[in-house]
């Protein structure tokens, strides 16, 4: 069985300031990896997907995240937040023989002037 | 147009009242989800159905049904409400193609009292 860590809770930061949001991930068999962004009352959005190919992957709003396998870790970076970037991040795992997507526990990006 | 849509957005309910959750997806996908998202937003899957048939049924209260008359439906019928089923219920659709990515609704917030 697979499983994911997000090692911060809660990650404050101010504006134009750079990001970076850790998960590491457990598993036996190859997966695939994604990042989720949860704004306040809403459905999740993806972000970004690793599923094979360069380990640097770039994803919509700015945000790019790169795989590392021997350190199994798929770190979410943004070079320069901004106020709106504020929200639940979710790192998730799919394991490549099965449809089931198993998250993390989620890091608040807090994003203050 | 919304892609996956779900009702009601809200529901509040009393204890061992039943109640449905209705969810349409118009993107043609095969695979739909159902995941609750608890208060400490710990996101789970509950099940997983493909083409009208269920793959994934996780360990889940039998008190919790779901029905896919059609593969662009998937409702959950909740009987005999508990105070722990409270939380935020999304419905989530893919491709069944390996690695596609899930498109989430915009949730149902279940308030049991």
């Amino acid at each position: 069985a697979q499983s994911v860590t997000q090692l911060d809770s809660q990650v404050p930061v101010f504006e134009e300031a750079p990001v970076e949001l850790r998960c590491n991930y457990s598993s036996s068999v190859s997966v695939y990896l994604f990042w989720y962004v949860q704004y306040p009352n809403q459905g999740l959005q993806l972000l970004l997907k690793y599923l094979s190919g360069s380990t640097l992957v770039k994803g919509i709003n700015g945000f790019e995240a790169e795989f590392n396998k021997s350190q199994t870790s798929f770190h979410l970076r943004k070079p320069s937040v901004h106020i709106s970037d504020t929200a639940e991040y979710f790192c998730a795992v799919l394991n490549t023989g099965f449809q089931k997507l198993v998250f993390g526990t989620g890091t608040r990006l807090l994003v203050s002037p | 147009d919304t892609a996956v849509s779900q009702t009601p957005k809200y529901l509040v309910t009393q204890m061992g009242n039943d109640k449905s959750i209705k969810c349409e997806q118009n993107l043609g996908h095969d695979t739909m989800y159902w995941y609750k998202q608890d208060s400490k937003k710990f996101l789970k899957i509950m099940f997983s159905y493909n083409n009208k048939e269920l793959i994934i049924n996780e360990t889940v209260p039998n008190r919790f049904s779901p029905k896919s008359p059609d593969k662009a439906h998937l409702n959950l019928h909740i009987n005999s409400l508990e105070l722990g089923d409270s939380a935020v219920y999304f419905c989530a659709s893919s491709q069944a193609a390996q690695g596609d990515e899930q498109f989430f609704g915009p949730g149902t917030r279940l308030t049991v009292l």
